[in-house]
């Protein structure tokens, strides 16, 4: 069935550091591709998104290029920030009769001064 | 503004009672869903609802009940609490525009059952 593949975490960085948090995908079709972000004691919210195979999603710094070739959509940041400490989900949408989420396991980020 | 709203935020209880969770959006949004997030963090969709219908069960016990009284809302009603059932509860909420279909998420409900 469809599922998403994350690295595994948790993953700790010095502020300034170069970011990378990998996801693959398995699934039938063409589906979008989102990564969320969970800040400590929140919600999920967007942090990008590609629709189709080369779209690149960007906000915030961060980036991911979908990658049809090798299903993946790897999450990178050039530059971190202690505030980008939080837990990112990788996740892609699937439409049977209706869409849905399907996420990966979620990668806890922690950025030291 | 706060675009999908989650009460309560916190809620303990004791093992066999019966809760419930309630989901409002503001977005005019008319699809939405509830999630469950385990303590290992990891999401599971439970239920989504278009128009006030049921259109996705994710083989959730028959314990757990939601409904739609209309497309602003979806409550997450809970008989006979178990153990298992602590977790985080997230209602999310979407419109159907084909290609743009991004699910806003709530702050979440934290429910231990003692």
């Amino acid at each position: 069935g469809d599922s998403v593949t994350q690295m595994e975490g948790p993953v700790t960085l010095s502020e300034e550091a170069f970011l990378t948090i990998n996801c693959t995908y398995t699934a039938t079709g063409y589906p979008s591709l989102f990564w969320y972000v969970q800040y400590p004691g929140e919600g999920l919210q967007l942090l990008l998104k590609a629709t189709k195979a080369d779209d690149k999603g960007s906000n915030k710094g961060f980036e991911a290029t979908y990658r049809k070739e090798t299903t993946s959509f790897h999450l990178e940041k050039g530059s971190v920030q202690v505030s980008d400490s939080a837990v990112y989900f990788c996740a892609l949408k699937i439409i049977q009769g209706a869409q849905k989420l399907v996420f990966g396991q979620g990668t806890r980020l922690t950025i030291n001064p | 503004d706060t675009a999908v709203s989650q009460t309560p935020k916190y809620l303990v209880t004791q093992m066999g009672n019966d809760k419930s969770i309630k989901c409002e959006q503001n977005l005019g949004h008319d699809t939405m869903y509830w999630y469950k997030q385990d303590s290992k963090k990891f999401l599971k969709i439970m239920f989504s609802y278009n128009n006030k219908e049921l259109i996705i069960n994710e083989t959730v016990p028959n314990r757990f009940s939601p409904k739609s009284p209309d497309k602003a809302h979806l409550n997450l009603h809970i008989n006979s609490l178990e153990l298992g059932d602590s977790a985080v509860y997230f209602c999310a909420s979407s419109l159907k525009i084909p290609g743009d279909e991004t699910q806003y998420f709530g702050p979440g409900t934290r429910l231990l059952v003692l």
